[in-house]
């Protein structure tokens, strides 16, 4: 148990939809990054929020946005859903260290059809 | 550009049977080097960590990895492979803060 959770575990959309993922990062940290895990790939990065900013971006457009709040947990938005959108999303907690070590939720999965 | 490169996408092996699980990496900078584990339909867990400190790192359910900057490497092993142990496995390198995985490793274990 990490004490990352995510919500929902499950969803299915259709195309040109828009979705939102939520998180809650562990306790104590202050760091949220996001991944997106395609069917048989290693996950890719699509952002971080640190203390409620932005805090680097992989290479995703800019229909995949973010929010951390307050309270450190998160939301991953993505607008104008396309079927290769369709992966595991992860949400991972960590402090602002140099290491970084990250601890990951369980995922979300999602399906666009 | 900071990159990592798993060696097999799939490793099939008996129980009870020595575990090689192999990644390189491609650093300009002293790296922060991991090792997640991922069970079916769940998310990663840590495995291990190698920060800089002793090249030997020791993580969960017996697995060990070795930081050798020499050869790039970072390989994961266990002495006894078990049924558990079936999963895919993934190696993952900091570049400032964000993680850059491996294509993984799906492990099979053999009665």
């Amino acid at each position: 148990e990490t004490g990352v959770t995510q919500s929902p575990t499950h969803l299915i959309k259709t195309r040109g939809q828009q979705v939102t993922l939520r998180c809650s990062s562990q306790s104590g940290h202050n760091t949220v990054s996001w991944y997106q895990q395609a069917l048989g790939q290693g996950p890719q990065f699509i952002f971080q929020y640190y203390r409620e900013e932005e805090n680097g971006r992989g290479n995703f457009p800019p229909r995949f946005s973010g929010l951390q709040f307050p309270n450190y947990s998160s939301e991953l938005n993505v607008n104008a859903l396309e079927l290769d959108d369709s992966a595991l999303y992860l949400c991972a907690s960590s402090l602002a260290t140099r290491e970084n070590i990250q601890y990951f939720g369980a995922g979300t999965r999602l399906s666009v059809l | 550009a900071q990159s990592v490169t798993q060696l097999g996408s799939h490793v099939s092996v008996s129980e009870g049977a020595l575990v090689l699980l192999r990644c390189n990496y491609s650093s300009s900078v002293p790296p922060y080097l991991f090792w997640y584990v991922q069970y079916p339909n769940q998310g990663l867990q840590l495995l291990l960590k190698y920060t800089s400190a002793a090249t030997l790192v020791k993580g969960i359910n017996g697995f060990e990895a070795e930081f050798k900057k020499s050869e790039t490497s970072f390989h994961l092993t266990k002495p006894s492979a078990h049924m558990s142990d079936a999963a895919e496995y993934f190696c993952a390198l900091n570049q400032g803060g964000k993680l850059i995985f491996g294509q993984g490793t799906e492990l099979s274990v053999k009665p």
